[in-house]
């Protein structure tokens, strides 16, 4: 069985600009979460989907949003960049009841 | 807002010595609790998933204990190997099943 893959796996924006980032999940697989990980405060959580609904969502800016497709794919998308939005990127998706989360490679993002 | 600790935060050990990673978190009110391990500049890998009603799991050399009361989990990594080197992440999933909360990561290092 494939596992969660994302796309791109490397991506160099500039301030100001936007992007979107790419989550398919292993198939089956009906929640798909997104986190950003940085040197300084390791992983966060961003928000989790689950059947095209977001169910809840980290502390993050308005800037950071995302939707997940009828076929579970979800998108993240982060508008107005910022230098602090460098980060690895990862997307984990879930079957349902054990919760066990399953982990993409990440994209990783650079903001110049 | 649940905290995850770890501790130690690096280790250097030699090859073959048995070891002990801990991690603890300040809301008992959790879904279940992973391991992960990751690689620089990689994924996470999970290793070992303890569900909120069981004790301990056990995968080949890892052994994970939770004490959900206190707010512990413990990893034990016998006999260590060269290939063990990586960061370890304890992660605690909240009680809806939809986030997961980090620690900041144990970096091991086993020499040869």
């Amino acid at each position: 069985k494939a596992g969660v893959t994302q796309t791109p796996r490397y991506l160099i924006k500039t301030r100001g600009q936007q992007v979107t980032l790419s989550c398919s999940p292993i198939s089956g697989h009906r929640s798909v979460s997104w986190y950003q990980q940085t040197p300084g405060q390791g992983l966060q959580f961003l928000f989790e989907y689950f059947s095209e609904t977001q169910r809840n969502k980290g502390n993050f800016p308005g800037r950071f949003s995302g939707r997940q497709f009828s076929n579970s794919r979800s998108e993240m998308n982060v508008s107005t960049l910022e230098l602090g939005d460098s980060a690895l990127y990862l997307c984990a998706s879930s079957q349902g009841t054990s919760g066990e989360q399953f982990f993409g490679p990440g994209t990783r993002l650079t903001v110049l | 807002k649940q905290e995850v600790t770890q501790i130690p935060a690096a280790l250097s050990v030699p090859e073959g010595e048995n070891l002990v990673l801990n991690c603890s978190f300040t809301d008992s009110a959790i879904y279940n609790l992973q391991w992960f391990r990751q690689d620089p500049g990689k994924g996470l890998t999970s290793l070992l998933l303890i569900q909120s009603s069981q004790r301990e799991q056990t995968s080949g050399r890892l052994n994970a204990s939770l004490d959900k009361s206190s707010g512990r989990s413990t990893l034990y990594i016998a006999a260590s190997q060269p290939g063990d080197s990586a960061t370890y992440l304890c992660a605690v999933l909240d009680q809806a099943g939809t986030a997961l909360f980090f620690g900041k990561g144990t970096t091991l290092s086993v020499s040869s």
